[in-house]
């Protein structure tokens, strides 16, 4: 069954280092999203992302936040300069549509942690 | 905006017990609501969802939920837990007449004891 894949699976980073996080949505999905979950907190949505832009984005998603899809498969979240409080897992995940019928795939995450 | 409650961080059970984890969840229309879970090492995985019809959902892996709208309630039923269950869970509500981004709870840890 096709699956979400994330890189790297762990990352630690210094404070005000840039990260790039990785992900391989499902290959005929078109609609990609990040969510990120600080430790013993809720999933957060960060952004999500259709047709090379992005179509939705929240209050978390700030200037430090970027997405990019570089290609035909990948799809990147960074942080430009990281924050203590950056540290969390973070979620990738697709769908084929928009509507609510339709199922989010999620990845397995990446846990950054920032010192 | 919506809004979703999980109020337990924890539970126990013995294998072969039955399970229920609660939901509960603010929204003034009809939510559509979900259940994931995440295994270690594993993405969130939808086990369920509701958007309209029969209040009792069947799901993946023998699990069911109850929507309740009195009570505003999407509890998480399995009358016969396994040692494989034991993972995270996570309600989500989503606006049935805004964004279609899911609003998640904080998750319930669920431990089963052989």
């Amino acid at each position: 069954e096709p699956e979400v894949t994330q890189t790297p699976s762990h990352q630690v980073t210094q404070m005000g280092q840039e990260v790039i996080l990785r992900c391989v949505p499902i290959s005929n999905h078109l609609y990609f999203y990040w969510y990120r979950q600080i430790l013993g907190q809720k999933v957060e949505f960060l952004v999500s992302f259709y047709n090379n832009e992005i179509s939705e984005k929240s209050e978390i998603f700030d200037d430090q936040f970027s997405v990019e899809r570089p290609d035909g498969s990948n799809f990147t979240l960074k942080i430009r300069s990281t924050k203590l409080e950056d540290s969390a897992m973070y979620f990738c995940a697709s769908s084929p549509e928009v509507v609510y019928q339709e199922t989010q795939y999620f990845g397995p995450g990446t846990r950054l942690l920032v010192l | 905006a919506q809004s979703v409650t999980q109020p337990d961080i924890h539970i126990t059970v013995s294998e072969g017990a039955s399970l229920e984890l609660r939901c509960n969840y603010s929204y003034g229309a009809t939510p559509y609501l979900f259940w994931y879970v995440q295994s270690p090492g594993q993405g969130l995985q939808l086990l369920l969802k509701y958007f309209s019809g029969d209040t009792l959902v069947q799901g993946i892996k023998g699990f069911e939920a109850e929507f309740k709208r009195s009570q505003s309630s999407f509890n998480l039923r399995k009358p016969s837990v396994h040692w494989s269950d034991a993972a995270e869970y996570f309600c989500a509500v989503g606006a049935s007449g805004g964004s279609y981004i899911p609003t998640f709870g904080r998750g319930t840890s669920l431990i089963v004891h052989p």
